[in-house]
């Protein structure tokens, strides 16, 4: 089955202490993202990838560090969170002109 | 840069009624223009997308949008509403490349809300 698995589905944590969320998909995906939600913003971007070893920053990338060492994983790494970044996060995949597929999403609470 | 306004966080229908929820966009190129809906504790799926061909697109559910360039809007229909359509509701355009290779710039969402 095609998915986007996102590892852990919550999570706690205290400030300072880093932390990595995973994504992984079984499409062979080139594009790979991460978004946040929060109430009232919607979602908005924080890094993607357009293949291996490619990263660029979205539209709320700091505090945030990513890779893509392989196809299939794109891990988001918080080396030093702090409660603002308490939210719901989004894994998503894509081939080129093809939908995105998400994630089932981590809730994330940093106190 | 491109962005997307939904207005209303929140809409209120009754169910056999039709829904109706609001998205314009600005975009320097031709956009592709997506609705994505969200249901309690889970991720987003695709409802329909506008890539160029159709203005007007179907989706799955029932659900439909029109594309009008003069007004900038892809406004998202249903002709009636049912309990199971309770979510929420992104509309999301495409992002910096302007061929929809990139990633999605979304609304802040609208919440839908279906009365007995």
């Amino acid at each position: 089955e095609a998915q986007v698995t996102q590892n852990p589905r919550y999570l706690i944590t205290v400030t300072g202490k880093k932390l990595t969320v995973t994504c992984s998909q079984n499409m062979n995906h080139e594009y790979m993202s991460w978004y946040r939600q929060d109430p009232g913003l919607g979602l908005r971007q924080i890094y993607y990838s357009m293949n291996v070893e490619v990263t660029d920053k979205g539209d709320v990338p700091e505090g945030y560090k990513v890779s893509r060492k392989e196809k299939r994983n794109f891990p988001l790494i918080l080396e030093s969170p702090s409660p603002n970044q308490t939210s719901l996060y989004f894994c998503a995949s894509r081939s080129r002109g093809e939908k995105l597929f998400f994630g089932s999403g981590t809730q994330l609470s940093v106190l | 840069a491109q962005s997307v306004t939904q207005l209303g966080s929140h809409v209120s229908v009754s169910e056999g009624a039709l829904v109706l929820l609001r998205c314009n966009y600005s975009s320097s190129v031709p956009p592709y223009l997506f609705w994505y809906v969200q249901y309690p504790n889970q991720g987003l799926q695709l409802l329909l997308k506008y890539t160029s061909a159709a203005t007007l697109v179907k989706g799955i559910n029932g659900f439909e949008a029109e594309f009008k360039k003069s007004e900038t809007s892809f406004h998202l229909t249903k002709p009636s509403a049912h309990m199971s359509d309770a979510a929420e509701y992104f509309c999301a355009v495409s992002g910096r490349s302007g061929g929809g290779a990139d990633g999605l710039t979304f609304g802040k969402g609208t919440h839908l809300i279906i009365q007995p």
